[in-house]
């Protein structure tokens, strides 16, 4: 049975880091073709994915936040942790961690965390 | 501005079939690159509904079905029924944007 769940804080103040970590079972991050991805969701807003590592330790960021976003894997300890620098209030989100499978054409994501609720303010 | 275009919301009433259209571009949909679709029910995580544009995972009715042409896909839920009220994003993957894009969500409302 396949599980994610992210911790984290639920407040940050503005310019502070934000650190999130993704702990999940069900499956190992060591394994050929695995692959997690962090994803957040504005309130009342769409979703939008954020960084995405693999396997092999490759890592992707999404372009307009490249520089503020740090992704790693601890395979021993099954956990995904991003972190996201100088934080603001457009930050305020769910923030969800996903495992991705599928193909290069056709890559999605089969199971989800439950969410974590950051809100960003002073 | 999400790239792919969904309709802000749909309705229906119990028993009814609705579409909910998902259009893109040259370089997402039209490009080759698989739709999938999730559902969002209250206060929950999106759950994968539809993957690889037509395929439904294990546990999922199916009265919903998904279908993809040219730069633009639909998903189609028939028999609709109250528990089927939830918010429902497309996504698949964009070559400008070398990354994952999500349409901006469809809230379904059954009368």
């Amino acid at each position: 049975q396949v599980t994610l769940k992210e911790s984290g804080p639920a407040l940050v103040k503005p310019r502070q880091t934000l650190t999130l970590t993704c702990t999940f079972s069900g499956f190992s991050l060591s394994t050929s073709e695995m692959r997690v991805i962090w994803i957040r969701q504005p309130p009342g807003k769409a979703l939008e994915w954020l960084a995405r590592i693999d396997w092999d330790d490759y890592k992707v960021y999404t372009t307009s936040l490249k520089t503020r976003l740090t992704i790693s894997k601890d395979t021993s300890k099954n956990q995904v942790v991003l972190t996201m620098t100088n934080m603001d209030p457009v930050d305020t989100a769910t923030y969800y961690c996903a495992r991705i499978r599928g193909w290069s054409s056709s890559w999605f994501f089969d199971y989800w965390g439950q969410g974590t609720l950051v809100t960003v303010s002073s | 501005q999400s790239v792919l275009t969904q309709p802000p919301s749909v309705s229906g009433a119990p028993g009814q079939r609705v579409t909910i259209s998902c259009t893109g571009s040259s370089s997402n949909i039209g490009a080759g690159f698989d739709v999938h679709w999730y559902q969002q029910l209250p206060g929950t995580a999106p759950k994968v509904l539809i993957y690889g544009n037509t395929n439904r995972p294990s546990g999922v009715p199916d009265r919903f079905s998904g279908s993809k042409s040219g730069t633009s896909a639909s998903l189609a839920i028939t028999g609709l029924q109250a528990e089927d009220e939830a918010d429902y994003y497309c996504q698949s993957y964009d070559n400008n944007v070398s990354g994952w894009v999500f349409g901006g969500g469809t809230k379904l409302t059954v009368l």
